[in-house]
């Protein structure tokens, strides 16, 4: 079955990074982006951008541009996203997500995201 | 960017009972709109997609319809595992520049 396996819970100082990885199973990885989407304590979902896989193509959320950087390793069907400046408010659970769609008569409509990983939480404290 | 709005932010129900939950966007999305259903410590889960198809393994209780900038999940006959936080997000554009999510509904127990 399609499974998304994401690393363990981080603890990090104000200013450090973290890199958060994402392993795919069950599909073929370069045939779906993967998306990521955090939740800070208590709060709603903040998508914050995509990957490609097939050539690492990526789209970043406005709001996350020039701190976030979205990676992947094919050869371990593995995606990655690192964010930078790390602060009090960048704590959150993590998640990445596949995304489905639809193509109908030459036009594609999605991305609507099944499956979800099941988050990593990244503290960040000093 | 498209702005994604829930209403309300809670809402009590009795088990057994229906519930309406809304969605509004600041601009037509057409029928490109998800919902998800998220419990304390877990992913969210897809319901919908396409404004009104269920998703695999979906019970029929829950039901999608609208499009363009006004959109309603109901879940009819309330059971105790429907209890949650539930969001919409918007994928329009293809491929999609941005998704966004609305701020979620929280259906609790009356």
């Amino acid at each position: 079955q399609v499974q998304l396996v994401q690393s363990g819970a981080e603890v990090k100082k104000p200013g450090a990074s973290v890199k958060v990885s994402c392993k795919a199973s069950g599909y073929t990885f370069t045939g779906f982006y993967i998306h990521w989407v955090r939740q800070a304590p208590g709060q709603g979902l903040e998508w914050m951008g995509w990957i490609n896989p097939n050539g690492g193509g990526t789209n970043y959320a406005q709001k996350f541009q020039g701190r976030v950087t979205m990676t992947r390793d094919t050869s371990i069907s593995t995606a990655y996203m690192e964010v930078s400046g790390l602060n009090s408010d960048d704590t959150a659970v993590y998640f990445c997500a596949r995304p489905r769609w639809t193509c109908s008569s030459g036009s594609c409509y999605g991305h609507w995201l099944d499956p979800w990983g099941q988050g990593t939480l990244v503290t960040v404290s000093s | 960017e498209i702005v994604m709005t829930q209403s309300p932010a809670t809402l009590s129900v009795s088990p057994g009972e229906s519930a309406t939950l809304s969605c509004r966007a600041t601009q037509s999305v057409s029928s490109n709109l998800a919902w998800y259903q998220q419990k304390p410590g877990q992913a969210p889960r897809l319901l919908i997609y396409g404004a009104s198809t269920r998703a695999t393994d979906i019970p029929a209780r829950f039901s999608g319809s609208g499009s363009g900038t006004e959109f309603t999940l109901t879940i009819s006959s309330l059971q105790s595992e429907d209890f949650a936080v539930y969001y919409c997000q918007q994928y329009n554009n293809w491929p999609p520049r941005e998704l966004t999510f609305g701020g979620g509904t929280k259906v609790e127990i009356k």
